[in-house]
């Protein structure tokens, strides 16, 4: 196991409504990535933090927020909810920063928006 | 932008057999690329990782080939179990993230 643990495993919600995910890092670990997995797809980078702050987004509007917790743990908020926001939400920690240190990914959280 | 990319989606091979996935990245900036196994309602696990500076990378069972003339990278699995079946990503790092290709689903057959 990687010691990434999110919750709840799944969450349905309808359009328009807000959704809150929660992720704990492995301990040690500064930087979390939160990343959008569509069915049948790669996961897509949403963004990363690093302690407790944005350092990097992908292609994602801005009703997608995150935080961090000093306790290793993080959130991801997604407002208005569309449809097209139904997937597996996965994040992933690593000890610092660096592009080049492995992450390691939590099991998901699946996401249905009806 | 730039993005890896996967030569097929779909891989099956006899139990026993070695298996060969293979991946085409684009961004020659990119220094560290990693391949995880995805089963079924789980999060990517990682497998294994190679670093630019090396061209050949092996673990138990796995090897990782990378060829940065043709931008290449392969992951090869010696004798293929039921266990391995799963989608596999190559993934190479950006500026903060890693990116993915779509995947290489591989089916095992008893």
């Amino acid at each position: 196991e990687t010691g990434v643990t999110q919750s709840p495993t799944h969450l349905i919600k309808t359009r328009g409504q807000q959704v809150t995910l929660r992720c704990s890092s492995q301990s040690g670990h500064n930087t979390v990535s939160w990343y959008q997995q569509a069915l049948g797809q790669g996961p897509q980078f949403i963004f990363q933090y690093y302690r407790e702050e944005e350092n990097g987004r992908g292609n994602f509007p801005p009703r997608f927020s995150g935080l961090q917790f000093p306790n290793y743990s993080s959130e991801l908020n997604v407002n208005a909810l569309e449809l097209d926001d139904s997937a597996l939400y996965l994040c992933a920690s690593r000890p610092e920063a660096a592009s080049t240190d492995t992450q390691y990914f939590g099991p998901g959280t699946r996401l249905t928006v009806l | 932008g730039e993005s890896v990319g996967l030569h097929l989606p779909t891989l099956s091979v006899q139990e026993g057999d070695n298996s060969i996935i293979n991946c085409a990245y684009s961004n020659s900036a990119s220094d560290y690329f990693i391949w995880y196994k995805q089963e079924s309602g789980k999060g990517p696990q990682f497998i294994i990782d190679i670093r630019s500076n090396m061209d050949k990378r092996q673990g138990q069972r796995v090897t990782v080939l990378l060829n940065k003339t043709v931008k290449h990278l392969s992951l090869q699995i010696a004798a293929t179990q039921p266990g391995d079946s799963a989608v596999y990503f190559c993934a190479e790092n950006g500026r903060n993230d890693m990116r993915f290709g779509a995947g290489t689903r591989l089916t095992v057959k008893p």
